[in-house]
């Protein structure tokens, strides 16, 4: 069965204090692991796809990487408007399984 | 253009009822998935469609739960005879193809069972 294991929990950053998500997983055969940040109230929105180790992508100030067990999501320089939860799932099929999130909040 | 929509956003009923939650894809998407968002707990996959193939069930967590997809848009899924532990977010999202392509996600339905 797939896992993802997501850390830390909740994060709280000043503006402009640069930071990084985790997310480690095991999964049989990995067709995607994706990244989608989840505002309250609302449906995730999705950010990236990575397909395989060493990949990296990049969308304003969010960066993100993989490796064959983990993948981070490195936050630059962020802004209050980048507080939110950010969830991370992998793909060995079709579905989706998702970790529990990470909450950024950060403070001007 | 427009992106994955859900209704009703809202739905509060009480224990025993039936219950429809509706879901419209992004147009072309051939791939849709239903999944619940419970409090303090992940995204939790329920069924998926994939064109004109048998969808996949296996997150169905009982029988008081069924989806349908009709002319290969539209979704509509059902619960029947709520229980309480059915309160919930319940998400849609749809893709392109399935394996390996972006899922987008709708707002979603707040399911709320007195």
């Amino acid at each position: 069965e797939d896992q993802v294991t997501q850390s830390p929990e909740a994060l709280r950053l000043q503006e402009g204090e640069s930071s990084s998500l985790n997310c480690s997983y095991t999964v049989s055969g990995l067709r995607g692991l994706f990244w989608y940040r989840q505002d309250p109230g609302k449906g995730p929105e999705f950010l990236f796809t990575l397909y395989s180790a060493g990949e990296e992508k990049e969308k304003e100030r969010l960066k993100a990487t993989l490796t064959k067990k983990e993948s981070f999501l490195h936050i630059t320089a962020p802004k209050p408007e980048d507080s939110a939860t950010y969830l991370c799932a992998v793909q060995d099929d079709y579905k989706l399984s998702f970790g529990a999130g990470t909450t950024v909040t950060v403070r001007a | 253009g427009a992106g994955v929509s859900q209704s009703p956003s809202n739905k509060v009923t009480e224990k025993g009822k039936d219950v429809e939650l509706r879901c419209d894809p992004i147009s072309g998407h051939t791939a849709l998935y239903w999944y619940r968002q419970s409090l303090g707990q992940g995204l939790e996959f329920l069924i998926y469609f994939q064109g004109n193939s048998a969808p996949d069930k296996s997150g169905l967590p009982s029988d008081r739960f069924s989806a349908e997809r009709t002319g290969g848009s539209v979704s509509t899924l059902t619960i029947q005879r709520t229980q309480q532990e059915d309160s919930a977010v319940y998400l849609c999202a749809s893709s392109l193809g399935g394996s390996g392509t972006g899922q987008f996600f709708g707002p979603g339905t707040r399911l709320t069972v007195l």
